[in-house]
């Protein structure tokens, strides 16, 4: 079973404020890293897929990098919003299946 | 394009029965995997199918099972329920080959 780890568990920010968390994987398996976002009482929405050491993604004020030889990937809030509020999973690909982490909960207080 | 649609939404069984959820997938997906969702744990994959066959499996005893039809639509069943069963059930679709996966609402299973 592969261990993939999301920091922090949960984060309350002021509207305005940026922000951002991480998701840990074996760099060993990695196919490919996806990122979703999960509000409450909803289906989780698919954010990013990356698959390149070195990617960045931008979707907004939402972006994300990734690292596959360290085995990381950044997610970034810029200017978090209240309707940014929600839990933010990533997910390891491995090809033959998905490993999601526990997933960053984020308050945003206006 | 319709989403990924699943059911029943809820649903409350009893220890020993067996139950069956439905997903049907987004048109033109071949591919739906099944996830269970407990308090405190992540999404544990359960297992995947692509055009019929069961294609990755996850660490769930033998009392999980699936399938999936012509049409792409899956079942998943599990029999002689246990407490621990319960839990919230996703599928999700893609066209193939783990490209992104689009969820569907869920399933909330609670068995007493």
């Amino acid at each position: 079973i592969l261990n993939v780890e999301q920091s922090p568990q949960s984060l309350h920010v002021q509207e305005g404020d940026s922000t951002n968390f991480t998701c840990s994987f074996p760099s060993s398996n990695f196919y490919a890293l996806h990122w979703y976002r999960w509000e409450t009482a909803k289906s989780p929405e698919a954010l990013f897929v990356m698959t390149l050491n070195g990617d960045e993604k931008k979707k907004g004020r939402i972006s994300a990098t990734l690292n596959t030889k360290e085995g990381y990937s950044y997610l970034y809030i810029k200017g978090s919003q209240p309707e940014d509020s929600a839990t933010y999973l990533c997910a390891l690909n491995t090809g033959n299946q998905f490993y999601f982490g526990t997933g960053t909960s984020l308050t945003v207080i206006p | 394009k319709a989403g990924v649609t699943q059911t029943p939404r809820y649903l409350i069984k009893t220890r020993g029965q067996q139950v069956t959820l439905s997903c049907s997938p987004i048109s033109g997906h071949r591919s739906v995997s099944w996830y269970q969702q407990t308090p405190g744990q992540g999404l544990q994959f359960l297992f995947e199918y692509f055009s019929e066959t069961q294609r990755n499996k996850g660490n769930f005893p033998g009392r999980f099972s699936g399938r999936q039809f012509s049409n792409s639509r899956s079942e998943m069943n599990v029999s002689t329920l246990e407490l621990g069963d319960s839990a919230l059930y996703l599928c999700a679709s893609s066209r193939g080959d783990q490209e992104t996966q689009y969820f569907g609402p869920g399933t909330r299973l609670l068995v007493l």
